[in-house]
């Protein structure tokens, strides 16, 4: 069945430092893929998506590109700050499952340090 | 415009109580969903609508009921509440065809507690 694994956390990095976040898929069909950041105490907000292979989602800085070949999408930015610091789910959506459901790997913590 | 909101934001049940999380989306939102969200293990869907008068299983249906006797509300119901459900608890929704392109509406989450 479809599925999402990340790379686990926590991550702690200084401010402006490079951050990767990685994440692969299972999907048996043409998923599209997602990026959703939690702050502290808040639910999940969309950061970024692609819909096919190839596409690059970008969104505040942070970039991830849908590699079919490798069945990646991982999540980039070149300098975080402080207000970066959340925790960062990797999703999927295959359209032929359901109701378009939504399948999230188990989230990474990121934590920026001044 | 509210969006997704969720009540109540917290609640602490005892083993054995019973209680309904209340999920509304102004959004004329056709498709809703309840996920728990468990340390190390992410989201996880519990149930799902996809309209009116309709609800599905999701991935971890057992020890939980749904409504959506209406299109903007979708309720979560636990009959008896057990440690195990001590979890945050997120509502969703989206149009048809929408959460393959865009994705999903989260609301804030519930915080629940069973002791």
């Amino acid at each position: 069945g479809d599925s999402v694994t990340q790379m686990e956390g926590p991550v702690t990095l200084s401010e402006e430092a490079f951050l990767t976040i990685n994440c692969t898929y299972t999907a048996t069909g043409y998923p599209s893929l997602f990026w959703y950041v939690q702050y502290p105490g808040e639910g999940l907000q969309l950061l970024l998506k692609a819909t096919k292979a190839d596409d690059k989602g970008s969104n505040k800085g942070f970039e991830a590109t849908y590699r079919k070949e490798t069945t990646s999408f991982h999540l980039e930015k070149g300098s975080v700050q402080v207000s970066d610091s959340a925790v960062y789910f990797c999703a999927l959506s295959d359209s032929r499952v359901g109701a378009n459901n939504l399948f999230f790997g188990t989230g990474t913590r990121l934590t920026v340090i001044p | 415009n509210a969006g997704v909101t969720q009540t109540p934001k917290f609640r602490v049940l005892k083993t054995g109580q019973s209680m309904t999380l209340l999920c509304a989306q102004d959004m004329n939102h056709e498709y809703m969903y309840w996920y728990r969200q468990d340390p190390g293990m992410g989201l996880r869907l519990i149930h799902y609508s996809v309209g009116e008068g309709t609800t599905a299983k999701g991935e971890v249906p057992d020890g939980y009921n749904v409504s959506r006797l209406k299109k903007q509300n979708f309720l979560l119901g636990l009959e008896s509440a057990a440690p195990s459900q001590t979890s945050v608890y997120f509502c969703a929704s989206s149009y048809p065809g929408q959460g393959y392109n865009y994705g999903y509406t989260f609301g804030s989450g519930t915080r629940l507690t069973v002791v």
